[in-house]
């Protein structure tokens, strides 16, 4: 069975300070998705970033940045210069994609604080 | 523009009587799902469905029900049988291959009163 977790439950920094946020996933399949999601207080989902499990390119959009690392299953988020509005609840996720459907398996997110 | 509707954003319940959420998506997705979100829970899955007339339950179906009559909806039903059915609820779809291309809706609040 997939497995998703983000151990860090809830982080605070002030802002301008760079931020790592952990998640480490479980699957037997060689084929599978990784994403972040994040979520502003109005609820909705934003999606940030899909990786397939073939590419463990890093990858660099703005201040966000993300670090692949197959060899310990993990998929960190970077925030370089934290700013208020990157306050929310980021979630990351999983997908198989040999397993004939494709449902999203989601960690139990961590809550980012950003403080002027 | 294409996406997904929710409807509505809040809802309120009385114990013992059943609700039903509205998920309606016009981007000719073949799949569509339902999570719930608990604080400190993430989002868990009630139930998917990859083809119409076609269902899945997800990791906590109990007391929930759903229907996949038409490509483009998929609504869901919180029966009195759940006992705790106050939570977010998420409806999202996707093109049905791995892979992504999942979009979510904006939502729709359940509380028991």
């Amino acid at each position: 069975a997939q497995k998703v977790t983000q151990a860090q439950t809830e982080i605070s920094v002030v802002e301008k300070e760079d931020v790592t946020l952990d998640c480490v996933y479980e699957t037997r399949d060689t084929t599978y998705y990784l994403f972040w999601y994040k979520q502003p207080p109005s609820g909705e989902l934003v999606f940030l970033i899909r990786r397939n499990s073939f590419d463990e390119q890093n990858e660099i959009s703005g201040r966000y940045s993300w670090n692949f690392q197959k060899s310990t299953s993990s998929f960190n988020f970077t925030i370089t210069a934290s700013q208020v509005v990157d306050s929310a609840v980021y979630f990351c996720a999983l997908s198989e994609a040999q397993s004939g459907y494709s449902t999203l398996t989601f960690g139990k997110g961590t809550m980012l604080l950003v403080s002027p | 523009d294409g996406g997904i509707t929710q409807s509505p954003k809040y809802l309120f319940r009385k114990e013992g009587q059943n609700v039903t959420l509205s998920c309606e998506q016009n981007l000719n997705h073949d799949a569509m799902y339902w999570y719930r979100q608990d604080p400190g829970q993430g989002l868990r899955l009630i139930y998917y469905s990859q083809i119409v007339n076609d269902f899945q339950k997800g990791d906590i179906a109990e007391g929930y029900s759903v229907s996949r009559e038409k490509k483009e909806s998929f609504p869901l039903t919180v029966t009195s049988a759940q006992k705790n059915p106050t939570a977010f609820y998420l409806c999202a779809s996707s093109p049905g291959t791995g892979g992504g291309g999942y979009t979510f809706g904006s939502g729709t609040r359940l509380t028991v009163v």
